[in-house]
């Protein structure tokens, strides 16, 4: 089952922050976190692992509540690179990967 | 280190044909996935491959079937096209033993117009 996004599309100014979230319905062993860039591939960002763990990466870092099921991609001090679509995606225990819907950042100067 | 390389890039084909794409995955990594991606539907996953073997597939008809060879490149069919076939095909690989708790390195796709 499709884990859920949100917000599905977001405008920001440089420099601002920005929170995207990800919840499922199932439990899970593990939410990864992608960008892809128009006309790129995705591209890894970070993953978490079941424990509630945060990590981060640059300006950016996330964390995974395994209780709720969920997992917030923190995007800090916002920069023109940071737009593109980030998409979740998460592993239940190895039965299923499955990405999110995406969601739409765009960054204005 | 070359990255993921997929062929063709572009491809055009008409209903009720059938299509093969190919995917090369970074050196050394044994694990590739493939994932179907439309405006519509987000990035669906297709299965995945570990050492020749199908380890994981997902929620598509038969008609889409991949394999993996020894030199752990891939390939994956779609035959008798649908229009609904249309879409982005990417594949991805990871050096863990299961790309699905690992990083994914996605190559750049191959884009199936069917007409």
């Amino acid at each position: 089952q499709q884990p859920v996004q949100s917000p599905q599309a977001v405008i920001l100014r440089e420099g601002e922050d920005a929170v995207i979230n990800c919840s499922s319905s199932k439990a899970l062993y593990s939410v990864h976190w992608y960008r892809q860039k128009h006309g790129e591939a995705p591209v890894f960002l970070m993953i978490l692992l079941k424990g509630g763990e945060q990590k981060g990466h640059d300006k950016i870092s996330a964390s995974f509540n395994e209780k709720k099921q969920q997992s917030s991609l923190y995007l800090t001090a916002s920069q023109l690179s940071y737009s593109g679509t980030y998409f979740c995606g998460t592993d239940n225990y190895g039965q299923n990967f499955v990405f999110g819907p995406g969601t739409r950042l765009s960054v204005l100067p | 280190k070359a990255g993921v390389t997929q062929t063709p890039r572009y491809l055009i084909k008409t209903r009720g044909q059938q299509v093969t794409l190919s995917c090369s995955p970074i050196s050394g990594h044994r694990s590739v996935s493939w994932y179907q991606q439309t405006p519509g539907q987000g990035l669906q996953f297709l299965f995945e491959y570990f050492s020749e073997t199908q380890r994981n597939k997902g929620n598509f008809p038969g008609r889409f079937s991949g394999r993996q060879f020894s030199n752990s490149r891939s390939e994956m069919n779609v035959s008798t096209l649908e229009l609904g076939d249309s879409a982005l095909y990417l594949c991805a690989s990871s050096p863990r033993a299961s790309g699905l708790t690992g990083e994914l390195f996605f190559g750049e796709g191959s884009r199936l117009t069917v007409l």
